[in-house]
C-alpha cells in the first residue's frame, strides 16, 4: 500500500527557531507538494518538488529521490507561521499522474 | 483574480436526498479534483481528471460521481448521501506546465448529512 508518514504530528517552537518538518513515502513517486492549512481551513499549496530543492522566502523544501524523503524548513519562524503542513505525494497510477497521497499533517504551534 | 471556486459553503441534508457540490477555476487548469478531509484521518483523494472528459478514482471513490465536460468545471454528485460521507470537501487544479505545478484549492464545503 502506498503510505505516506509525517513527522512529527505536533511541533512547538519559540519565535525565531528553525524548523524542521519530515515526509517519507514507501514506494517511488513523480512529485512532491507542501501543503499549509491555517485555522481557518483554507489550503495553500506551498511548492511542487520532484528533485533538488525549492526557497521561497523563509521557506525551504527538499527532497531525496533515493532515500524517498523530503523536508520542509522554515527559517526564523513567526507566529504567524502557526498552521499544519500537510506533504503529498504524486503516484504514477496506471500511467496517469493525478493519484495523490497524502500525509496525516503536522500542526506547528509558534509561541511569541 | 485566478481562483477555485466552490458552493456551497456549508450544506446540510438527509440521507438519500441528492446532491451536488459544484467547482469552477478560471485559470485553463487541465488537472482537477475532488478530496475529503476528516479528524484523524487526513486529506484523501477521492476522483481526479486529467482533462475535460479524463477523470479517475482516488482512494475513496466510493459513493460519488465526478464529470468533466468543459474545463472549468467539475462538479461532485452524491447520489444517494449517507452519514458517514459527512466531511469536509476541497476542490483542487493545477497545470503542470505553469505556477510550478502548484495546487490551488476551493474555499472548502462543510457538508453534513443527517
Amino acid at each position: 500500500k502506498n503510505e505516506v508518514e509525517q513527522s512529527p504530528q505536533n511541533l512547538t517552537a519559540q519565535e525565531g527557531e528553525f524548523i524542521t518538518i519530515n515526509c517519507s513515502y514507501s514506494v517511488g513517486i513523480s512529485a512532491l507538494h507542501w501543503l499549509q492549512q491555517h485555522p481557518g481551513g483554507g489550503i495553500v499549496s506551498l511548492f511542487m518538488l520532484s528533485s533538488g530543492k525549492k526557497k521561497h522566502g523563509r521557506l525551504i523544501a527538499t527532497i531525496n529521490i533515493q532515500e524517498k524523503h523530503s523536508s520542509l524548513h522554515i527559517t526564523a519562524s513567526h507566529p504567524r507561521d502557526s498552521a499544519v503542513y500537510i506533504c503529498a505525494a504524486k503516484w504514477w497510477n496506471g500511467g496517469s499522474q493525478g493519484n495523490l497521497i497524502f500525509g496525516k499533517g503536522t500542526k506547528l504551534s509558534v509561541k511569541p | 483574480e485566478a481562483q477555485v471556486t466552490q458552493n456551497p459553503r456549508y450544506l446540510i441534508t438527509v440521507t438519500g436526498k441528492k446532491l451536488t457540490v459544484t467547482c469552477s477555476q478560471n485559470m485553463n487548469h487541465e488537472y482537477m479534483s475532488w478530496y475529503r478531509q476528516d479528524p484523524g484521518l487526513g486529506l484523501r483523494q477521492i476522483y481526479y481528471s486529467m482533462n475535460v472528459e479524463v477523470t479517475d478514482k482516488g482512494d475513496v471513490p466510493e459513493g460519488y460521481k465526478v464529470s468533466r465536460k468543459e474545463k472549468r468545471n467539475f462538479p461532485l454528485i452524491l447520489e444517494s448521501p449517507s452519514p458517514n460521507q459527512t466531511s469536509l470537501y476541497f476542490c483542487a487544479s493545477s497545470s503542470p506546465d505553469r505556477e510550478r505545478g502548484k495546487l490551488f484549492f476551493g474555499s472548502g464545503t462543510q457538508l453534513s448529512v443527517l
